[in-house]
């Protein structure tokens, strides 16, 4: 089954603190997998993907196949960074759906 | 330039009725997604178009939806007799190609209250 597994539903990080957001996914195939982002107010945005091997807003994300996970990582948390996060898996090479996890709410204390 | 437009963005519909949400994507995108977003839940598939064609249904929870995209570029996804468990954020997204190499640009949605 293709699923997306984001563990925890609120994240509460103090700012300048270091962030991991967890992402793990069950996927039969070679899946492209993402970050979405929802920013109180706007709409669902497309955060980073793997296969571009980007940093975008200071976070980077590393699929490890062994453990089947696409944890989000900053080394330093900013107030804006607060939103909803949503991490994603799409099949590879395909014009095709996106699976999304529920979500984690990632809240940065000031 | 415009991004991905969605109507209404508030609907109230009582237990039964029909509605029809609207989807107006980028210009020039051949692809358009539907998705379904339950309070508390991350997006969930319902339906896709690559132009006029509904390429993939298999997230419509029921026959009572119903998806359409005649001319290949605005999308209608019609609820009939609505249920309590209809209601939810509606979210459109449309992108000009595979979202391997290209963005899926959502709507802002239209939630779905069914009363």
């Amino acid at each position: 089954a293709q699923r997306v597994t984001q563990p925890e539903k609120l994240l509460s990080v103090f700012k300048g603190a270091p962030v991991e957001l967890k992402c793990n996914y069950s996927y039969s195939g070679s899946p492209e997998l993402f970050w979405y982002v929802q920013y109180s107010r706007q709409r669902l945005q497309l955060l980073l993907r793997h296969i571009s091997r980007e940093s975008i807003k200071g976070f980077t994300a590393d699929l490890n196949k062994g453990e089947t996970s696409f944890h989000l990582k900053k080394p330093f948390a900013q107030e804006e960074d607060s939103a909803m996060y949503y991490c994603a898996l799409s099949h590879m090479n395909r014009d095709d759906k996106i699976i999304f996890g529920k979500g984690t709410r990632l809240h940065i204390l000031p | 330039g415009a991004g991905v437009s969605q109507s209404p963005r508030y609907k109230v519909a009582k237990r039964g009725q029909d509605v029809a949400l609207r989807c107006d994507p980028i210009s020039g995108h051949v692809s358009l997604f539907w998705y379904q977003q339950a309070l508390g839940q991350g997006p969930e598939f319902l339906t896709y178009f690559q132009n006029e064609a509904q390429l993939d249904k298999s997230g419509l929870p029921s026959d009572r939806f119903f998806a359409e995209r005649p001319e290949g570029s605005v999308s209608t996804l019609k609820i009939q007799r609505t249920q309590q468990e209809d209601s939810a954020v509606y979210l459109c997204a449309s992108t000009s190609g595979p979202p391997l190499y290209y963005e899926q640009y959502f709507g802002p949605g239209t939630r779905l209250t069914v009363t």
